[in-house]
């Protein structure tokens, strides 16, 4: 069962525009929410993360806005770039027992043209 | 962040072999863990190292396919079994400093079975 949905699956942007990646979960155990960004031949990297204490954090280009309520959390890039262009999985992590549990989205494949 | 290194970074196997991939964290860390890539795909956890006792495997993952060990606080290894084509995916490690801190990949292993 998957328990964070994410679109769209693909997503084309023009420079300069804004590109906008949403995912929703349905486990309120979740506690926190990162976003990762992936290049290809490379690890997902922390981008940008979230508590659901929160309702928006914006990092540089970078913000998560956060609907606890609706249990839904996007990712703007603004004024994206081409070098932004690369895979974005959404995460939600929870406690189990003393350790944690990340489950990912199904990914977003960005690609921003020049 | 934690420095993590992933041994061999790529590597093409022969079917009904074994591959074991290392993973060296520069830092003294909590949580290991072990994550499965397809091409194209999201990741899904194979199972949690744990320091000292057996890992913790998810639903669909078995010892006997993925040994692992994890003899201290910096390093683990994830062993691939009797492989065969349907192995053939990335591997990744990743470390949890503490368990309000996130989790961060290395770059992962490219493994191939032909």
């Amino acid at each position: 069962q998957q328990q964070v949905k994410q679109s769209p699956q693909s997503l084309i942007v023009q420079k300069g525009g804004i590109s906008i990646i949403n995912c929703a979960y349905e486990n309120t155990a979740f506690d926190y929410f990162p976003w990762y960004q992936q290049f290809p031949g490379k690890g997902p990297a922390l981008l940008i993360a979230i508590r659901p204490d929160v309702s928006e954090k914006k990092e540089g280009r970078f913000t998560i806005s956060f609907n606890k309520s609706a249990k839904q959390f996007s990712l703007h890039i603004m004024d994206s770039q081409p070098g932004d262009s690369a895979t974005y999985f959404c995460a939600a992590d929870q406690s189990q027992g003393s350790a944690r549990q990340l489950t990912f989205g199904s990914g977003t494949q960005l690609t921003v043209l020049p | 962040s934690a420095v993590i290194s992933q041994k061999p970074s790529r590597d093409i196997c022969q079917r009904g072999t074994s591959l074991t991939i290392q993973c060296q964290v520069d830092s003294q860390v909590t949580m290991m863990f072990w994550y499965r890539q397809q091409p194209g795909q999201s990741l899904t956890l194979i199972a949690t190292a744990n320091q000292g006792s057996e890992a913790t495997y998810e639903s669909g993952f078995v010892i006997d396919k993925f040994p692992i060990s994890r003899p201290n606080l910096t390093f683990s290894t994830l062993t691939v079994s009797n492989m065969s084509p349907e192995d053939s995916s990335i591997y990744l490690c990743s470390v949890q400093g503490y368990s309000n801190q996130p989790q961060h990949f290395g770059d992962g292993t490219r493994l191939s079975i032909l």
